[in-house]
């Protein structure tokens, strides 16, 4: 039934590891979008794929890396973690867009990274 | 990019009227949004506006854009503890509508 969803919700890791996590939309979405939201709550977009393609890469790390297997899942793998990637990831997704369309974007719970 | 602004914190007593504010950078924004966030889940969208509208009503929301000045708030009437949250702005623009560009968030108290 969910719509978005996030594994792990929680995950807690050494600094140097390196780790995934995984997304899945079941809305038939186009957009796909990760997201971090630091500990004040800000909220800054990562990536966004569209159609299994990178049409929006902000200033990140290397990294962080996405991988879209299908337009359906988006996964955020991270190499070499560091103390700065704690955060909550946000996974969210979006029907592409036509020219007058509003755009909205459904949110997974959210994964919370804790690097130790 | 855009910039959009927010307060940080707002607190209200239960059953009064709440009023969140917003300011963004770029006229060229179509769509102007409000997500809420409740402690430990992800945004939902509560309300949008077109930009070319100046008001929007929805039950206990009211939405104002102020074009000119490039202001967006956001009103809850009878406000109740089950609003507490944290409330984003957001725009998107027609021709980079992939583009998303949230606020900082106001974080909203209600004291009962």
């Amino acid at each position: 039934d969910t719509a978005v969803s996030q594994t792990p919700k929680y995950l807690v890791t050494q600094m140097g590891n390196d780790k995934s996590i995984k997304c899945e939309q079941n809305l038939g979405h186009d957009t796909m979008y990760w997201y971090k939201q630091d500990s004040k709550k800000f909220l800054k977009i990562m990536f966004s794929y569209n159609n299994k393609e990178l049409i929006i890469n902000e200033t990140v790390p290397n990294r962080f890396s996405p991988k879209s297997p299908d337009k359906a899942h988006l996964n955020l793998h991270i190499n070499s973690l560091e103390l700065g990637d704690s955060a909550v990831y946000f996974c969210a997704s979006s029907q592409s867009l036509g020219a007058s369309d509003y755009n909205e974007q459904f949110f997974g719970p959210g994964t919370r990274l804790t690097v130790l | 990019g855009e910039d959009v602004e927010q307060s940080l914190f707002l607190s209200v007593r239960e059953g009064d009227s709440s009023v969140i504010n917003c300011t963004y950078t770029d006229s060229s924004s179509t769509y102007l949004y409000w997500y809420k966030q409740e402690p430990g889940a992800g945004l939902q969208l509560l309300t949008y506006i077109f930009s070319n509208m100046d008001m929007k009503q929805d039950q206990r929301l009211t939405v104002l854009l102020n074009k000119k000045d490039k202001h967006l708030s956001l009103r809850i009437a009878d406000t109740q503890t089950g609003d507490s949250a944290i409330y984003f702005c957001a725009s998107s623009e027609q021709h980079t509508g992939n583009q998303f560009y949230f606020g900082t968030g106001t974080s909203l108290t209600v004291i009962p």
